[in-house]
């Protein structure tokens, strides 16, 4: 699987968009940008994922850029509870295929 | 839908003993789980694939004797750490591949502290 390179942490507003970038220079073409998060002491949560297209769901907008070497998540709306850390993953999404976590990024959610 | 438990939420055991943790996955049939590791700070690392009615597969540096995996239905999977140490203490999560065998869905870990 592709290496992804995110910053280790960073701050935001509450009730500001939160924009969480994504480096994968190195994705190959059947690889899939996931986005996890995981919340103090807990499991990790799925965000999205997506391949070329820009995708959003209830939670989360992601924007790939058109030569997918980068990637933004972008959590419209943050609220405090949204403070966690956010793993950008790039995996084949092949059955049984493993995922491989990186440092992510530690956002802090500020009122 | 895609729910995930682990049994116990945390324990805490004495060196030189050993200690199960379950983990189900609720309301689907998981060939495949998944175990991970977390220490303090640190990014998941997963220590061994578990394929029901099958050996599970491990992680270079993961010792298959010191953490037994049973994976011996479709919704259970168990992780055993035998014999164990304070080195061991961790947060331990399981994930489930879905009903669709593309996304992983996790419990929501089990912290073991060894004393």
């Amino acid at each position: 699987d592709a290496k992804t390179t995110q910053p280790t942490s960073m701050d935001c507003a509450e009730g500001r968009a939160a924009n969480l970038p994504c480096n994968h220079s190195t994705i190959s073409g059947n690889e899939y940008v996931y986005w996890y998060r995981q919340i103090h002491s807990q499991g990790p949560q799925y965000i999205i994922h997506g391949l070329k297209n820009n995708e959003t769901n209830e939670m989360a907008s992601l924007i790939i850029t058109e030569d997918r070497k980068s990637s933004t998540l972008i959590l419209p709306h943050a609220t405090l509870r949204d403070t966690a850390v956010y793993y950008c993953i790039v995996r084949v999404r092949a059955a049984g295929n493993k995922l491989t976590f990186g440092g992510g990024t530690r956002v802090l959610v500020k009122p | 839908g895609a729910v995930v438990s682990q049994h116990p939420s945390r324990v805490i055991c004495k060196s030189g003993t050993s200690v199960k943790i379950e983990c189900r996955s609720l309301d689907f049939q998981a060939t495949t789980m998944f175990w991970y590791r977390q220490f303090p700070k640190q990014s998941l690392m997963l220590m061994a694939t578990s394929n029901e009615g099958s050996k599970a597969t491990y992680e270079q540096g993961v010792e298959k004797d010191k953490f037994l995996i049973n994976h011996a239905s479709l919704t259970l999977s168990t992780l055993t750490v035998t014999s164990a140490h304070p080195e061991d203490s961790s947060f331990y999560i399981c994930s489930a591949l879905g009903p669709e065998h593309y996304e992983q869905y996790f419990g929501p870990g089990t912290r073991l502290t060894v004393t």
